[in-house]
């Protein structure tokens, strides 16, 4: 179990283009979340899903953005016609929820930065 | 809404210090409330976790503390060492059957200074 893998660890991208990142959880995981975070602040909540339904989403994920997880394995996060406000680290986490497993402790990857020109 | 609040910002302190680190919260409806620690450039890594019905919890140099009433939870580090440096991150999760995101406070960067 090599925890939880993000990629690309960094992408810039001109206004415009579209973005994908990836995310590979803990195998045995069933919930994955997706966070962004900018300089100097917390994380923000984007979306999460347990296994491959998604459950929850913020209102920060505009129609721009859209995440999947077929499979209920790993998760893409695509972000159509980026914008400059869209530079950030996307942070990706995975934990393993049920009754019988007690807190929910999610374990978060490294992240993905965007720069965006 | 819930808004997390933690204070200081920043922190140096010499090596071998104790210290706290502070987190209040808004609102006290919460299901359990996590602390993380982040360094430059790198994901996040739980160090504890505190369930609402909980006071407490310690790992090795590390005492978290809860006061849901109040709204606050401090992070105790103990014989604080240069390793120790690090942005540390609270987030509180919203009471079990609302929803599941982990609401953050904007962290406090730690400095232990060998």
């Amino acid at each position: 179990d090599t925890g939880v893998s993000q990629d690309p660890r960094h992408k810039i991208t001109k206004r415009g283009q579209n973005v994908t990142f990836r995310c590979d959880p803990i195998s045995e995981h069933n919930r994955l979340y997706w966070y962004r975070q900018t300089l100097g602040q917390g994380p923000e909540f984007l979306t999460y899903f347990q296994n491959e339904a998604q459950l929850e989403k913020s209102r920060l994920l505009s129609d721009r953005f859209s995440a999947e997880r077929p499979k209920g394995s790993f998760s893409t996060l695509e972000i159509q016609r980026t914008e400059q406000g869209d530079s950030a680290m996307y942070l990706c986490a995975s934990s393993l929820w049920g009754r019988s497993s007690g807190a929910n402790v999610l374990t978060f990857g490294a992240g993905s930065r965007l720069t965006v020109l | 809404k819930q808004e997390v609040t933690q204070i200081p910002a920043a922190l140096s302190v010499p090596e071998g210090e104790n210290l706290v680190l502070n987190c209040s919260f808004t609102d006290s409806a919460i299901y359990n409330l996590q602390w993380f620690r982040q360094d430059p450039g790198k994901g996040l890594t739980s160090l504890l976790l505190i369930q609402s019905s909980q006071r407490e919890q310690t790992s090795g140099r590390l005492n978290a503390s809860l006061d849901k009433s109040s709204g606050r939870s401090t992070l105790y580090i103990a014989a604080s060492q240069p390793g120790d440096s690090a942005t540390y991150l609270c987030a509180v999760q919203k009471s079990q059957g609302g929803s599941e995101k982990l609401v953050f406070g904007k962290g406090t960067k730690l400095t232990v200074n060998p």
